[in-house]
């Protein structure tokens, strides 16, 4: 079974700072994908990695994938209040579903 | 519209009631999903449709749910016999295609009471 782990679940950082949220996940999968969620609504898609190496930016966030180690990063360049939500790393099983992580709730503070 | 709709956005019924969630796909999309997300935790797969069947039903939690999607559009899930547990909020997503881009819907809360 497919488990999708993600850190840390919690994260506060200031503003002009960086920092990485990590993705770990448990078997062979051909993608995945990095969601925003913020209170209330729905997830908008971020980004999704289809390779082994890829990495993918926009603004100042940067995804990455490995998928030989089974880890993918979201990578936070100086962070901005407008950052805060909660980021979801989701990996596809199979054809039709995705496994969802537990989230990291991002918390930018001036 | 644009994106995928879902009515209602906020539903309150009580223990032991019939509840039917409604998902308005974009349109051309094949490939519909329902997805259940608890406070706190990211969303637990439920079912996925490839136009009118239902490929993969394996993240229902109970025969109290099923859901339908009789014209390859719009789907419905229908909670028999609801239990507070059910509470969360129910979200629909779809794609063009299996494999493609997911989007999600705004989703519908449910409490029950």
């Amino acid at each position: 079974e497919l488990k999708v782990e993600q850190n840390p679940l919690f994260l506060s950082m200031q503003e002009g700072k960086n920092y990485t949220i990590y993705c770990n996940y448990s078997t062979t999968s051909d993608r995945l994908y990095w969601y925003r969620q913020d209170p209330g609504k729905s997830l908008e898609s971020l980004f999704v990695l289809l390779s082994n190496g890829a990495v993918k930016q926009e603004g100042r966030l940067m995804a990455s994938l490995d998928t030989k180690a089974r880890l993918s990063t979201l990578h936070i360049t100086a962070a901005v209040h407008d950052l805060s939500a909660t980021y979801f790393c989701a990996v596809e099983a199979g054809t039709d579903k995705l496994i969802f992580g537990t989230g990291t709730r991002l918390q930018v503070f001036p | 519209g644009a994106g995928v709709s879902q009515t209602p956005s906020n539903k309150v019924t009580e223990k032991g009631k019939y509840v039917e969630l409604r998902c308005d796909p974009i349109s051309g999309h094949t490939a519909l999903y329902w997805y259940r997300q608890s406070l706190g935790q990211g969303p637990e797969f439920l079912i996925y449709f490839q136009g009118t069947g239902a490929a993969d039903d394996s993240g229902l939690p109970n025969d109290r749910f099923f859901a339908v999607r009789p014209e390859g559009s719009v789907s419905t899930l229908k909670i028999q016999r609801t239990e507070r547990g059910d509470s969360a909020v129910y979200l629909c997503a779809s794609s063009l295609a299996p494999q493609n881009t997911i989007y999600f819907g705004e989703g519908s809360w449910l409490t029950v009471v």
